[in-house]
């Protein structure tokens, strides 16, 4: 069983829907990034939490420490938005490692 | 202010040959890392730095080496490509390699070993 896990693994969604990506994790971590990258391009860099939740713009991600998971909220979505949603979480302790999920495909059709 | 810039974007290499990857940040981020992103799997740790002149091996560090000799650059090399390493690379910096820092990453390189 990978340590992060995401889900849906594909997601095709109409323009304007509200979006949710999920990210479960089975390790102690100190902080978890939510990442954008879009097809054939470099990977942006949208959240980084260890606790409660943070907003920009249409953007909403959350964590909840003791259910070790993530949400990622899209409210109002554009085709723009379409990309891969990655979730990494970084380990705490001595390790310090990051570790990926595989991604989440969103789609959004106008 | 470029931030992560990576070189080349593409490249094919014959098997048996050897290339650098090239990656360089001006924000004076102390860790540096490389990871390589291949169909239906996470991104992988291939080499990490946590600063000039101290680098230390990822998850999947076998055919590539790296060095830190400034804060700026952090290359990665392979010495004799395989089919196996056709994949899209990618460097990332933050400034510290601890929880609370936030992650920049380069636009990639998309290596093919025929």
């Amino acid at each position: 069983k990978n340590e992060v896990e995401q889900s849906p693994q594909n997601l095709t969604a109409q323009e304007g829907e509200f979006i949710t990506i999920n990210c479960s994790y089975s390790v102690g971590i100190s902080a978890l990034h939510w990442l954008q990258q879009h097809p054939g391009g470099g990977i942006v860099s949208l959240f980084m939490l260890s606790s409660g939740k943070k907003k920009h713009g249409r953007l909403i991600a959350t964590i909840n420490i003791q259910e070790k998971h993530s949400s990622l909220h899209i409210t109002a979505s554009h085709p723009r938005d379409s990309a891969v949603y990655i979730c990494a979480v970084r380990r705490g302790g001595a390790t310090n490692k990051l570790i990926f999920g595989t991604g989440t495909l969103l789609a959004v059709q106008p | 202010n470029a931030g992560v810039t990576q070189t080349p974007k593409f490249q094919v290499l014959k098997t048996g040959q050897s290339m650098t990857l090239q990656c360089a940040q001006d924000m004076n981020h102390e860790y540096m890392s490389w990871y390589r992103q291949d169909p239906g799997m996470g991104l992988r740790l291939i080499h990490y730095s946590v600063g000039a002149g101290i680098t230390d091996q990822g998850e999947v560090p076998n055919g590539y080496n790296v060095s830190r000799s400034t804060t700026e650059d952090f290359p990665l090399r392979l010495l004799s490509a395989a089919p196996s390493q056709t994949s899209v690379y990618f460097c990332a910096s933050s400034p510290t390699g601890t929880g609370g820092s936030p992650l920049h990453f380069g636009n990639g390189t998309r290596l093919t070993v025929t």
